[in-house]
């Protein structure tokens, strides 16, 4: 199935760091959403995102809307040792609303924070 | 509040076994998905319900898989026969419908032998 370029695939970053990344898409998207997975479980929403522009943020975590809506960026202030694990992005293509919400995934973002 | 639920958490099969993954959805959601995930091929889609009717099982790799939503708090996935490239995390997770956000549950871990 469909995936979205989602890069860098994985970091390594000190203690105290901020960090980005960004996900992108040749589709238009009219939700994006940011999840964080940790070892052993299942993703976990972080940010939800409804509008062409819209910035959001979360604690420490900050993304975005890209105006184009096929883009999305989320940033992490910083970055402390429990911010390690991985980080997804997952859009909702126009005419995918309706009765169930099919969601598209990107490829993952494995952050890990070194002291 | 209790989120998604899923069970077992961890199987270990051989192959040509039978396996039933089970999942209760969060109360009140009506969406519910099944995903695949491994290294090579990241989180897959395999099929989704909306008010436990299937709508879309397009993802479902083979007639080997199944799923099924007898009602509202209640999903299964079955393999039969399994085979060890079904070996994977199997997550469920439930929306409410029309609503974008879903809820993860914590996945059973599948290792087929």
């Amino acid at each position: 199935g469909q995936q979205l370029n989602q890069s860098p695939q994985s970091m390594f970053i000190q203690e105290g760091e901020d960090v980005s990344m960004n996900c992108t898409s040749s589709s238009i998207f009219n939700t994006w959403l940011w999840y964080k997975q940790d070892p052993g479980e299942g993703p976990v929403l972080l940010i939800a995102l409804y509008k062409a522009g819209e910035l959001t943020s979360n604690g420490r975590l900050t993304a975005q809307f890209g105006i184009t809506r096929k883009d999305s960026f989320l940033n992490i202030s910083a970055s402390i040792p429990s911010d390690v694990g991985i980080y997804f992005c997952a859009g909702q293509m126009m005419g995918d609303t309706g009765t169930a919400s099919k969601l598209t995934f990107g490829t993952g973002t494995r952050l890990q924070v070194t002291l | 509040d209790a989120g998604v639920i899923q069970s077992p958490r961890h199987e270990v099969t051989e192959m040509g076994q039978e396996v039933t993954l089970r999942c209760k959805p969060i109360s009140g959601h009506n969406s519910l998905f099944w995903y695949r995930q491994t290294m090579m091929r990241g989180l897959e889609l395999l099929i989704y319900f909306n008010n436990n009717v299937p709508i879309d099982d397009s993802g479902m790799p083979e007639d080997r898989f199944s799923a099924k939503m007898p009602n509202a708090s209640f999903s299964t996935l079955k393999i039969q026969p399994s085979e060890p490239r079904d070996s994977a995390v199997y997550f469920c997770a439930s929306s409410f419908s029309g609503g974008a956000v879903q809820f993860f549950g914590p996945g059973t871990r599948l290792t087929v032998l």
